[in-house]
């Protein structure tokens, strides 16, 4: 078993629908990554979190330490969302980090 | 902005080859790293480095070194190319370790075939 995991693998919706990207992690962590990866390869990195919750734009991240989750939220959806969504945890008392697989994204018009 | 620029977006190298991949940050970050993503495993982290000449194992280093010369700049290199590095091949920095929670910034990836 992945220390990572995320859920749903893929996911596809109609453009306005509001997305929801899950994280689980099994290791105490200091905090938790969300990156995200267009066609083409490019990673960029659009939250780092220790608690609660962030926002940017229709991006929302929260994360629960006690259960060990985190979600990513993408509000009235763009094709333009389309892209790899990737969460990464980075364990105490370790400098590297442990990412997800990634949930593929396909918003349609 | 951040930026991390890779030397090459495609590259294919025959067996045997010796392979080098570049990666060069502009915002003075102490830290950078090599990754390498493959279908259904994510990123697996290769080498990284905290400084100049510093660099530390990773969790997949067999079959790779790296150089570190200048802060800026931060190589990759497989010393006889096999088909199993068939991969994409992404760098990394930031301002400091990771587990002081910064951001990472990447570079927009090098694919890499080997035939």
């Amino acid at each position: 078993k992945n220390e990572v995991e995320q859920s749903p693998q893929n996911l596809t919706a109609q453009e306005g629908e509001f997305i929801t990207i899950n994280c689980s992690y099994s290791v105490g962590i200091s905090a938790l990554h969300w990156l995200q990866q267009h066609p083409g390869g490019g990673i960029v990195s659009l939250f780092m979190l220790s608690s609660g919750k962030k926002k940017h734009g229709r991006l929302i991240a929260t994360i629960n330490i006690q259960e060990k989750h985190s979600s990513l939220h993408i509000t009235a959806s763009h094709p333009r969302d389309s892209a790899v969504y990737i969460c990464a945890a980075l364990p105490f008392n370790t400098d590297k980090l442990i990412f997800g697989t990634g949930t593929r994204l396909q918003v349609f018009p | 902005d951040v930026k991390v620029t890779q030397s090459s977006r495609y590259l294919v190298k025959r067996t045997g080859e010796k392979v080098f991949l570049e990666c060069v940050q502009d915002m003075d970050h102490e830290n950078m790293f090599w990754y390498r993503q493959d279908p259904g495993l994510g990123l697996r982290l290769i080498y990284f480095s905290y400084d100049v000449k510093m660099k530390e194992k990773g969790d997949i280093p067999e079959g790779y070194s790296v150089s570190r010369e200048k802060k800026e700049r931060f190589s990759l290199i497989l010393e006889s190319a096999s088909t199993n590095q068939t991969s994409m091949y992404l760098c990394a920095s930031s301002f400091l370790a990771e587990r002081t929670n910064e951001k990472l910034f990447f570079g927009s990836g090098t694919q890499l075939s080997v035939l």
